[in-house]
This record gives C-alpha cells, sequence and structure tokens, in this order.
C-alpha cells in the first residue's frame, strides 16, 4: 500500500507566485483534510472533504487559499498569491468512513510538502 | 484560548525511564481521545486512541483519560532511543474533526 502520496515534498517560491500542492489519498478512503504545521501555531486543519465535497473550510485562513477535489483520487490545495508568512510544512490525511461514522478512524498522514516562501 | 493545551517541552529523559505526557481540553462534546506520534520531517501516525474514561495500554504504552478532569494522559514504559520523537495528542468532535495538542518533543538519551 503506498500511503498518502503528497507532491512536490519541497517548495520554495517567492512571494505573490502561485503555489498548488497535490495530494493522492489512500485507495477507498473517502474523508480528506489538509493541515498546516508550523512552529508558532502547531498542526491545524485547514479544510475538510467527504465524499469530495467540502465539509469544513472554516480553517482556511483567507481567500488566497483554495482547495479542490475533482475526484475520490487527487486533491489540489492553491495559495494565490503566496506571502512569506504562508511558509509551513503542509500534509493531507485521507480516512476510510464519512463524518459521525467515521469519526474515531485512523487519519492517515502523507509526508507533507515544505513550503518555503521567500 | 485553545481548546487542547499540550507543554511542547522538550522533555529529555534517558533510556528506560518512563515518560509521562499530558493534555487538557475544554470542549466537553470531545469523543474520542488520540495519540500521534511524529518523527523529525514526517507525517503524523497513529499511536492510540481511547473513548471512555479509563487506562488502555499497547505493549509500553498506556493511554489515559479522565474525562471529568478534562485530562488525558500517555505513558510510554523502559523508554528506548527510537521513542524520540514528538507526541501530538488529538481530540475529535462526533463528526471527527480533529483538534491538535501543541505536540511535546521527547528525547530519550542512551
Amino acid at each position: 500500500d503506498a500511503g498518502v502520496i503528497q507532491s512536490p515534498r519541497h517548495e520554495v517560491t517567492e512571494m505573490g507566485q502561485e503555489v498548488t500542492l497535490r495530494c493522492k489519498p489512500i485507495s477507498g478512503h473517502n474523508s480528506l483534510f489538509w493541515y498546516r504545521q508550523t512552529m508558532m501555531r502547531g498542526l491545524e486543519l485547514l479544510i475538510y472533504f467527504n465524499n469530495n465535497v467540502p465539509i469544513d473550510d472554516s480553517g482556511m485562513p483567507e481567500d488566497r487559499f483554495s482547495a479542490k477535489m475533482p475526484n475520490a483520487s487527487f486533491s489540489t490545495l492553491k495559495i494565490q498569491p503566496s506571502e512569506p508568512r504562508d511558509s509551513a510544512v503542509y500534509f493531507c490525511a485521507s480516512r476510510l468512513g464519512g463524518s459521525a461514522s467515521g469519526s474515531h478512524n485512523e487519519q492517515f498522514f502523507g509526508p507533507g510538502t515544505r513550503l518555503t516562501v521567500l | 484560548q485553545k481548546e487542547v493545551e499540550q507543554d511542547p517541552g522538550p522533555l529529555s529523559v534517558p533510556e528506560g525511564a518512563i515518560v509521562s505526557l499530558n493534555c487538557t481540553y475544554s470542549n466537553s462534546a470531545f469523543q474520542y481521545f488520540m495519540w500521534y506520534r511524529q518523527y523529525s520531517r514526517k507525517g503524523p501516525e497513529l499511536l492510540m486512541y481511547t473513548y471512555s474514561s479509563g487506562n488502555k495500554e499497547d505493549g509500553r504504552f498506556t493511554a489515559q483519560v479522565d474525562k471529568s478532569s478534562k485530562y488525558i494522559s500517555l505513558f510510554i514504559r523502559d523508554s528506548q532511543p527510537s521513542d524520540s520523537a514528538t507526541y501530538l495528542c488529538a481530540i475529535t468532535d462526533s463528526w471527527g474533526k480533529l483538534q491538535f495538542g501543541a505536540g511535546t518533543q521527547v528525547v530519550v538519551t542512551p
């Protein structure tokens, strides 16, 4: 089993550029989560999809951030325009089961994308 | 104030010692209590989860929940250098939205 796949693993960009992070969840998992991890704020949930539908995007910091899940095997997180304060490690996680029924199920995390915005 | 509070450490212990980690939470609606382990430059991985108050053991690891005090703990017995990692408590509501603590960095020295 390949686990959750994220790309790129590292991204260095300049302020103002568009950044697109990609995630392939574990096959058969129907819930997908995007997190951001920084030293200051820890691990924060940005957005959560269930069956490709965004359920909770209250963690998305501002309109510069957007996420899509066009199908069950692919999701993107886009930042446009990027700013230095967006520098962080972005994790994607997937889980089997929907909201209430799968709430205790394990979330499997990908290796993360380390984003640096200069 | 964050809904889940956890001391970030670092916590340094000699090999073989007991490691004691804890978190407090504020929302009594939280239902599932989890501990994730995160090695440097890796994603978190689930270590243990529990639902009810009381203890749950898995090998050298014991998770403890006290819902009346809104307090959860993780104990690692006979700690090994391979246990050196960041340990994050995570608590979920009925919809499966995880709230993570800040994570405690643990260093086990040989």
